[in-house]
């Protein structure tokens, strides 16, 4: 159980095009989502909290226009970057909260823009 | 400021060699503390959960422990499949997010 997928796995963009990223938990209900970055050999950076029917809570320094979070339904949470630029490369991962809080994890999504 | 201080940063281990990996942290109100492997462009899986001083919780060779400042994951008889990042992460009062601490990159050698 608590199996949480990411789609895409892998993405390529030319600079100023938008991205669309989905999490969804597969065997389980999330109310809250949570999307990460990580750079590589580097330790997870939290970017936003993403709530089932309300807004997301955006972490300071990250451009909510930017990073456009939909959490639809109690299973899927989206994350859009939008006008992609070289500098939004990386390695994004989202993850699902369980019932005793514990959060489950996506296989990540590596994003290249060009 | 809640804060959590991985270390060592590496560490390289023949199979066999038993060791542990330290995790500690300046937090305002615990309400966990989380353990993750991460294995090189893979999300972090799931390894234990701890909530108060003195617990300890084991999986095969893992096995963590929990005091009032401070958790270790003790790994007995490495196996090179046990190669990965080991993530340590909390959970405050008021606050749903993890806070992660840096990693630690364990590497075990055949």
């Amino acid at each position: 159980g608590a199996v949480v997928s990411q789609h895409p796995s892998r993405v390529i963009c030319k600079s100023g095009t938008s991205v669309k990223i989905e999490c969804r938990s597969l065997d389980f209900q999330a109310t809250t989502m949570f999307w990460y970055r990580q750079f590589p050999k580097q330790s997870l950076m939290l970017m936003a909290t993403s709530n089932e029917g309300s807004k997301a809570t955006y972490e300071q320094g990250v451009e909510k226009d930017k990073f456009l979070i939909n959490h639809a339904s109690l299973t899927l949470s989206t994350l859009t970057v939008t006008s992609a630029h070289p500098e939004d490369s990386s390695f994004y991962i989202c993850s699902a909260q369980g019932t005793y809080n514990e959060q489950f994890f996506g296989p990540g999504t590596r994003l290249t823009v060009l | 400021e809640d804060q959590v201080t991985q270390s060592p940063e590496a560490l390289r281990l023949q199979e066999g060699e038993s060791s542990s990996l330290n995790c500690s942290y300046t937090v305002s109100g615990l309400r966990g503390l989380f353990w993750y492997r991460q294995d090189p462009g893979k999300g972090p899986e799931f390894l234990f959960t701890l909530y108060s001083a003195g617990e300890e919780k084991e999986k095969e060779r893992l096995k963590a422990t929990l005091t009032k400042k401070e958790s270790f994951l003790h790994i007995t008889a490495p196996k090179p499949e046990d190669s990965a990042t080991y993530l340590c992460a909390v959970r405050v009062t008021g606050r749903r997010a993890l806070t992660f601490g840096s990693g630690t990159r364990l590497q075990v050698q055949p």
